[in-house]
């Protein structure tokens, strides 16, 4: 099955900041097969982007999903205290569909 | 708007099956899309269990080793998990979600989840 090794494992930044979030697969994703998602404390995870680029419906456009291959990336401009969450990268090109372990992203 | 809602025991036995329906309101389980079970543990963070389409196709994750069956009820809008053999080791938050499309398998709704918890 692919692995995805997110990093780091958490980030710390301040509001207005841009966080930058990777996501390295042990083997290429087929066709960007590759989506984000956002998870706040006791709620289900939300999808963000998918297609390692489309924003889901409803996603500010401060949500930026980049890569294809093995590395992505995703970016979260202008940060805000609600961005407050654990963010996971899924790939779906490969059966098993397989989720990262998560980045954590905390507001100073 | 769709949305999503698991039910079942919240304590099931070692060696027991573990049964979970989800419920589907708002959109038809007819729909283009699959409907997926994913668990959430502390130890092995988001797992993909698996997927059915309404015409009753299905895939699992092999590491459960064939004990996932996944089934569906198009006249009661709902689709269902059962789980056997269990251990401690399937305690978690037992997620159901529906993905973005047929051959778009990222997932846009879910439901809040249910915790499970495997113990005698």
């Amino acid at each position: 099955e692919i692995v995805l090794t997110q990093s780091p494992g958490t980030l710390s930044l301040s509001p207005g900041e841009r966080a930058t979030l990777s996501c390295r697969a042990s083997q290429t994703v087929t066709s960007t097969y590759l989506a984000w998602y956002q998870q706040k404390p006791g709620q289900a995870p939300r999808l963000l982007i998918y297609g390692a680029s489309s924003r889901a419906t409803g996603i500010p456009d401060r949500f930026n999903g980049s890569g294809s291959g093995t590395d992505f990336t995703l970016t979260i401009n202008r940060l805000e205290p609600a961005d407050l969450a654990v963010y996971y990268c899924q790939q779906y090109g490969r059966s098993p569909q397989t989720f990262g372990q998560g980045t954590k992203v905390e507001v100073k | 708007q769709v949305q999503l809602q698991e039910s079942g025991p919240s304590l099931v036995k070692p060696s027991g099956t573990l049964s979970l329906t989800c419920a589907v309101s708002g959109g038809s389980i007819s729909s283009s899309n699959w409907w997926s079970w994913v668990r959430q543990s502390p130890g092995k963070g988001l797992e993909w269990i698996g997927e059915i389409y309404h015409t009753g196709t299905t895939n699992y994750n092999p590491s459960l080793k064939s004990r996932a069956t996944i089934s569906i009820d198009k006249s009661k809008n709902q689709f269902s998990l059962n789980l056997n053999s269990v251990t401690a080791a399937d305690t978690a938050l037992y997620y159901c979600a529906r993905t973005l499309g047929f051959l778009e398998w990222s997932l846009d709704y879910w439901g809040q989840g249910t915790l499970v918890t495997v113990s005698s």
